[in-house]
């Protein structure tokens, strides 16, 4: 079946720009979740939806950082006035009831300029 | 506050060789553990978990990882390596709950 999707696969912004980044869950997971790998920072949490409970934010570095999941399926990570430091790989994940295993989809590769 | 450690950054061995990663975590109950395996420029695959039971884990691609509690490691190993297994692995910490905590990374080379 199809696995876990995220558009754009690249995206070049300008420094101060909003960008927003999509993720299509496995069909049926419950859960879904955003990371992001940096070089000299690994993978890190960012946010995590579990059906219709409040997410969990606490991974957020910034309140430029902000994501919904809409209708418990897709869901967009927005980066308000980006800032260079914000380039990295945002990786989106998705499963069944948590701690399950969490399948990554193939990222977003972000570079501010 | 859990804490995924995977001491080295970079390993090399020879084709057929065998392969052992290290993965040593900080965690006050039983974790959830992974492997995962990320190649250039492709997502997160994930090669085997453990989560209760036998101690001994069995994954894809031939891998396996052993979880001692004793030692706080979830090493994984490998008995025979082929060129196909170059890539980053990446060990990791779920707690009852969700996010996963993840280690550095260990970049894999593979000689001929």
């Amino acid at each position: 079946g199809a696995g876990v999707s995220q558009s754009p696969s690249n995206k070049v912004t300008e420094k101060g720009k909003d960008v927003e980044l999509r993720c299509d869950p496995i069909s049926g997971h419950t859960a879904l979740y955003w990371y992001r790998q940096s070089l000299g920072q690994g993978l890190e949490f960012l946010i995590y939806f579990q059906g219709n409970s409040a997410p969990d934010k606490s991974g957020l570095p910034s309140d430029r950082f902000s994501a919904e999941r809409t209708g418990g399926s897709v869901s967009t990570l927005t980066i308000q006035r980006t800032q260079q430091e914000d380039s990295a790989v945002y990786l989106c994940a998705s499963s069944l009831e948590p701690p399950d295993t969490q399948y990554f989809g193939p990222g977003t590769r972000l570079l501010v300029l | 506050a859990q804490s995924v450690t995977q001491p080295d950054i970079h390993i090399t061995v020879s084709e057929g060789a065998s392969l052992e990663l290290r993965c040593n975590y900080s965690y006050g109950a039983t974790p959830y553990l992974f492997w995962y395996v990320q190649s250039p420029g492709q997502g997160l695959q994930l090669l085997l978990k453990y989560f209760s039971g036998d101690t001994l884990v069995q994954g894809i691609k031939g891998f396996e990882a052993e979880f001692k509690r004793s030692q706080s490691s979830f090493n994984l190993r490998k008995p025979s390596v082929h060129w196909s297994d170059a890539a980053e692995y990446f060990c990791a910490v779920g707690a009852l709950g969700y996010a996963l905590n993840f280690g550095k990374g260990t970049s894999l080379l593979v000689t001929p």
